[in-house]
């Protein structure tokens, strides 16, 4: 059973816009969270992280808010750039368990 | 700065075939990792190592052994190679906290036929 889910295979949003890329998880213990951004033949780069006593932690036009009732976090992505289309990445228990990952397409 | 290598970019085998994919990282790190990344699956951990000769099993070892003679190399073994073992192979390793992000090789794309 996965324990990180990405439900949203695929994204596409227009340049300048916001991105808001979903991840959901099962387990309360989670206390930290990763995004990963993966290009093609390359291997992921961590993004962002957040841990359980935020709701939110912000780096230039990435942000991600944490829900820990909801048991969900988004990454956000504001304005969105062609330069970010890529594989986004989910994880929690510093990198033992990843989402499925969400295909992001930046259309200019 | 900070550099985690694999041994092959591209390798093709042969069903039965006994398979070594190789990671070497220079950053002095404890932690070490072999995932392999397939469509709609994402990455799933197939072992883990917080230490030299030491290894721990993750979400899907089968068919998979690793070993960890030196801290800066962590093998990656597929002892019969099946054609349901063909995906992309990623290594990571990382420091010894909970709270430390991955470093990634820049993955090898392993065909079986």
């Amino acid at each position: 059973d996965q324990q990180v889910k990405q439900n949203s295979p695929s994204l596409s949003v227009q340049e300048g816009r916001i991105s808001i890329l979903n991840c959901d998880y099962t387990n309360s213990m989670f206390d930290y969270f990763l995004w990963y951004k993966k290009y093609p033949a390359e291997g992921p780069t961590f993004l962002i992280s957040i841990s359980s006593i935020k709701d939110k932690n912000e780096d230039g036009r990435f942000t991600v808010f944490l829900n820990k009732s909801a048991k969900h976090l988004s990454l956000h992505i504001v304005p969105s750039q062609p330069g970010d289309s890529a594989v986004y990445f989910c994880a929690a228990r510093s990198g033992l368990v990843f989402g499925a990952g969400t295909i992001l397409r930046v259309k200019s | 700065d900070v550099k985690v290598t694999q041994s092959s970019r591209y390798l093709v085998k042969r069903t039965g075939e006994k398979v070594f994919l190789e990671c070497v990282q220079d950053m002095d790190h404890e932690n070490m990792f072999w995932y392999r990344q397939d469509p709609g699956l994402g990455l799933r951990l197939i072992y883990f190592s917080y230490d030299v000769k030491m290894k721990e099993k993750g979400d899907i070892p089968e068919g998979y052994s690793v070993s960890r003679e030196k801290k800066e190399r962590f093998s990656l073994i597929l002892e019969s190679a099946s054609t349901n073992q063909t995906s992309m192979y990623l290594c990571a390793s990382s420091p010894p906290s909970g709270r430390y992000t991955q470093y990634f090789g820049p993955g090898t794309r392993l065909t079986v036929l």
